[in-house]
């Protein structure tokens, strides 16, 4: 079973620019989920699609964030314009389940490395 | 005061010795208790989840809860090099049968020296 697909790995960027990144889920699964993990510290939930419904999305700045979900399968993040505080890692992950069970698990792509300069 | 504290470490072991990792979390109502591993410029892949306090057991892996002290802990016995990397806990919520978001600790970075 193919794992989360993330593109690209790696991107460098100046401020106030723009960026996007692509995520395709495991095959099958109904929820995908966009993480922020700044340097040392854990992964923070910015959106949660269920198929291509958005669950939560509480913590998305949503003033420089757009994030959606293709038909229910592909999923792209934005950033715009990029601020210095958004360098991270952006992770994309995918479970299973619409509504995710207590044991429904939450498999991680690669990430994206993002760097504003 | 963070919902779910951890140390960052570094912690470095030798090949061989028994590894303890810890969380602590304040809030009362996390139900399921996850220790996820991260490995340099990969995502996190799940270890092993738990639901109650006691311990659950997978081969060198012992996940402990104790909700009365709301701290979490990993022991990994016979620790490998292979077990080099960082080891985030997190948790959730339960609501109605159905899982909450995840929060994370910021993650433990372990290295074992052969």
């Amino acid at each position: 079973e193919a794992g989360v697909a993330q593109s690209p790995r790696y991107k460098i960027i100046e401020k106030r620019q723009s960026v996007a990144f692509w995520c395709n889920p495991i095959s099958g699964h109904a929820t995908l989920y966009w993480y922020q993990q700044i340097l040392g510290q854990g992964p923070k939930l910015l959106i949660q699609f269920q198929n291509n419904g958005v669950v939560d999305d509480s913590q998305l700045p949503k003033d420089r964030f757009s994030a959606e979900r293709l038909k229910g399968v592909d999923s792209t993040l934005k950033i715009q314009p990029a601020k210095l505080e958004d360098s991270a890692v952006y992770l994309c992950a995918s479970s299973k389940e619409m509504v995710a069970g207590p044991t429904d698990t939450q498999y991680f792509g690669p990430g994206t490395r993002l760097t504003v300069l | 005061q963070k919902e779910v504290e951890q140390d960052p470490g570094p912690l470095s072991v030798p090949e061989g010795a028994i590894v303890s990792l810890n969380c602590t979390y304040s809030n009362s109502a996390f139900q399921y208790f996850m220790w996820y591993r991260q490995y340099s410029r990969k995502g996190p892949e799940l270890l092993m989840y738990t639901y109650s306090s006691g311990n659950k057991e997978d081969g060198r892996f012992t996940a402990q809860v104790d909700k009365s002290s709301k701290y979490i802990s990993l022991f990994i016995r016979d620790s490998q090099p292979s077990d080099s990397a960082t080891y985030l806990c997190a948790m959730s919520v339960i609501y109605g049968g159905s899982q909450g978001n995840l929060i994370f600790g910021k993650g433990t970075k372990l290295s074992v020296k052969p």
